[in-house]
């Protein structure tokens, strides 16, 4: 099984909701990712968790906050976000030692907040 | 400043011609160089990875060329066909982290 799932598919929150993104794989993969990307855009990383640890967070603002609670789950909760942060959240996995590996990439989830 | 640059154009081009994608990276000497594909509204998808110390690597129709002394990679896919369509994204790994081109939007016409 090489894939990445993620849910919700699409995703519509005010400013003041929390809300959260889930992500799984069961490649036995150790390093899972967080990217963000807008429309025309490259993936820009946000998070990297290598061995269920958080290893890269890349100046990310508190109102995303990652969380791994075992090796195969990934989650991003939200809260209180701004109309700016809409877009498509990718996840990612890969085994350890980043770019020495592919990563996989789930679908995405499209997060509109109004 | 690090930079990664690709295309900047979109590329059309006809069935059955090979198509040339360009990869530049600046100010940094990636060890590892990915290329990916991403259809509209999807996640990326691995094509080919390379090493610094591989001059070219296949697969299938695929072609990738990594050279460090020009700071550059080539993606080139052959006899391309209208399902080639898409964004093709270059990512070297920097930092212990890959860091995504702005990608070339493939166009094959029939």
């Amino acid at each position: 099984d090489t894939e990445v799932t993620q849910t919700p598919k699409h995703l519509v929150m005010g400013m003041t909701n929390k809300k959260s993104l889930k992500c799984e794989q069961h490649m036995g993969h150790r390093a899972m990712y967080w990217y963000k990307q807008k429309a025309k855009k490259p993936p820009e990383l946000m998070f990297v968790y290598s061995y269920e640890k958080l290893s890269i967070n890349e100046s990310v603002p508190s109102r995303f906050s990652p969380e791994c609670p075992n090796s195969s789950l990934l989650n991003l909760h939200l809260h209180a976000l701004q109309p700016e942060d809409s877009a498509l959240y990718l996840c990612a996995s890969s085994q350890v030692q980043t770019g020495r590996y592919e990563q996989y990439f789930g679908p995405g989830t499209r997060l509109t907040v109004t | 400043s690090q930079k990664i640059e690709q295309n900047s154009e979109a590329l059309n081009i006809q069935e059955g011609k090979t198509a040339t994608l360009t990869c530049n990276y600046t100010n940094y000497s990636p060890a590892y160089l990915q290329w990916y594909r991403q259809d509209p509204g999807r996640g990326p998808v691995f094509l080919l990875l390379i090493r610094e110390n591989e001059k070219e690597k296949r697969k299938e129709r695929l072609k990738v060329t990594f050279d460090t002394t020009l700071k550059q990679s080539l993606f080139h896919i052959t006899a391309s066909q209208p399902a080639d369509s898409a964004t093709y994204l270059c990512a070297p790994r920097q930092g212990g982290k890959l860091i995504f081109g702005q990608g070339t939007e493939l166009s094959v016409k029939p």
